[in-house]
């Protein structure tokens, strides 16, 4: 039981570059988020996935968009990477409304 | 609108003395309050959580928060702390009307021997 896997746990990128970050969890959780953490400002909420099939908008959503593959997997991808971007990624999932959200290790990405 | 707010972004404390973390909260309707730990390079993992049931919340590794209604806060406390403490710790709101958690800013806790 691995919990809530993310890849790739590094990335560097040149602006205007893409990318695509995964994120998967084994635990049947109907509801997925991804976060970006920021020194000084917290977890900021990207996009949410609170069912399979449907996404939302959080609360920095530019620059960025998702796709809820199926129950397990839910991506975040960069069209086109900012130096703003840089930062340390974290997937989540729960059972959903105020269940607690299980967090994968992150993914550290640096535009340059 | 729900928010959080995080008194103090760095908390130093000896080894063997209090821990107090504080958390203040806004929301429209009744809340559900969570503590998160963060270890170095690692993500985020529950400590405890408030859901209306009992006030004084008791979590893992000791440490336990009170619900006062009254003063819109949630603060964290442990009674002694231990080097292993040292982490960076975040309160976060949610309500039954929505599909997501509101986090604070966090504080980093720094335990000397």
């Amino acid at each position: 039981n691995a919990g809530v896997t993310q890849t790739p746990k590094f990335q560097v990128l040149k602006t205007g570059q893409s990318m695509t970050l995964q994120c998967a969890q084994d635990m049947n959780h109907n509801s997925m988020y991804w976060y970006r953490q920021d020194p000084g400002m917290g977890l900021r909420l990207i996009y949410y996935s609170a069912s399979e099939g449907t996404t939302d908008k959080g609360e920095v959503p530019n620059g960025y968009n998702v796709s809820r593959l199926n129950k397990r997997e839910f991506s975040l991808r960069l069209e086109s990477a900012a130096p703003s971007q840089t930062s340390v990624y974290f997937c989540a999932s729960s059972e959903g409304g105020i269940a607690e959200q299980y967090f994968g290790p992150g993914t550290r990405l640096t535009v340059t | 609108a729900q928010s959080v707010t995080q008194l103090g972004s760095h908390v130093s404390v000896s080894e063997g003395a209090l821990v107090l973390l504080r958390c203040n909260y806004s929301s429209s309707v009744p809340p559900y309050l969570f503590w998160y730990v963060q270890y170095p390079n690692q993500g985020l993992q529950l400590l405890l959580k408030y859901t209306s049931a009992a006030t004084l919340v008791k979590g893992i590794n000791g440490f336990e928060a009170e619900f006062k209604k009254s003063e819109t806060s949630f603060h964290l406390t442990k009674p002694s702390a231990h080097m292993s403490d040292a982490a960076e710790y975040f309160c976060a709101v949610g309500n039954t009307g929505f599909q997501k958690l509101v986090f604070g800013t966090g504080t980093r806790l720094l335990v000397s021997p």
